[in-house]
């Protein structure tokens, strides 16, 4: 069963405008929620993250959303740029500060368009 | 900066052989994890170690053995290598979160 939701596999966006991506947990021991990038051949890069007692955080260009009645976050983008093409994974964590592993989502691939 | 080392890029190896990947992180991190990311499904998460000697299971640990002899360094083991093991696995180190990623190892299987 799969605990972490991306259920748009590709978003095709144009440059400068907004990026939505959206994902969605089953988990409810889930406290901590984490957005990753990838390109190819790299391994993932953290972006962005936001613990269960926030519903919103914000750095530069990246916002991360948190619905914790709809199990859902979004992670937006503005405004978008070519280097932004990438994979963007959606990870969650049950005990925030403790040894355990991330749950992934299967991924979004972002296309900026020029 | 987190570097998180992983020693190999790509590797190729037979159905059979006992198959070693390596992972060396430089920020004294506690925790250590193995994933693998395989085209449609994201990243699952294999064995993880909190400390030297320890490890734990995480999703799909068949097929697959793990070493933690020194803080810095946490080996996964293909004990005999098979074809449904062909993918990319991706090392990570952390203290608290997040998590820093190496740049992965793409194994392939013949």
């Amino acid at each position: 069963d799969q605990q972490v939701k991306q259920n748009s596999p590709s978003l095709s966006v144009q440059e400068g405008r907004i990026s939505i991506l959206n994902c969605d947990y089953t988990n409810s021991m889930f406290d901590y929620f984490l957005w990753y990038k990838k390109y190819p051949a790299e391994g993932p890069t953290f972006l962005i993250s936001i613990s269960s007692i926030k519903d919103k955080n914000e750095d530069g260009r990246f916002t991360v959303f948190l619905n914790k009645s709809a199990k859902h976050l979004s992670l937006h983008i503005v405004p978008s740029q070519p280097g932004d093409s990438a994979v963007y994974f959606c990870a969650a964590s049950s005990r925030g500060g403790g040894a355990d592993g991330l749950t992934f989502g299967k991924g979004t691939h972002l296309i900026i368009q020029p | 900066d987190v570097k998180v080392t992983q020693s190999s890029r790509y590797l190729v190896k037979r159905t059979g052989e006992k198959v070693f990947l390596e992972c060396v992180q430089d920020m004294d991190h506690e925790n250590m994890f193995w994933y693998r990311q395989d085209p449609g499904l994201g990243l699952r998460l294999i064995y993880f170690s909190y400390d030297v000697k320890m490890k734990e299971k995480g999703d799909i640990p068949e097929g697959y053995s793990v070493s933690r002899e020194k803080k810095e360094r946490f080996s996964l083991i293909l004990e005999s290598a098979s074809t449904n093991q062909t993918s990319m696995y991706l090392c990570a180190s952390r203290d608290n979160q997040p998590q820093h990623f190496g740049d992965g190892t793409r194994l392939s299987i013949l």
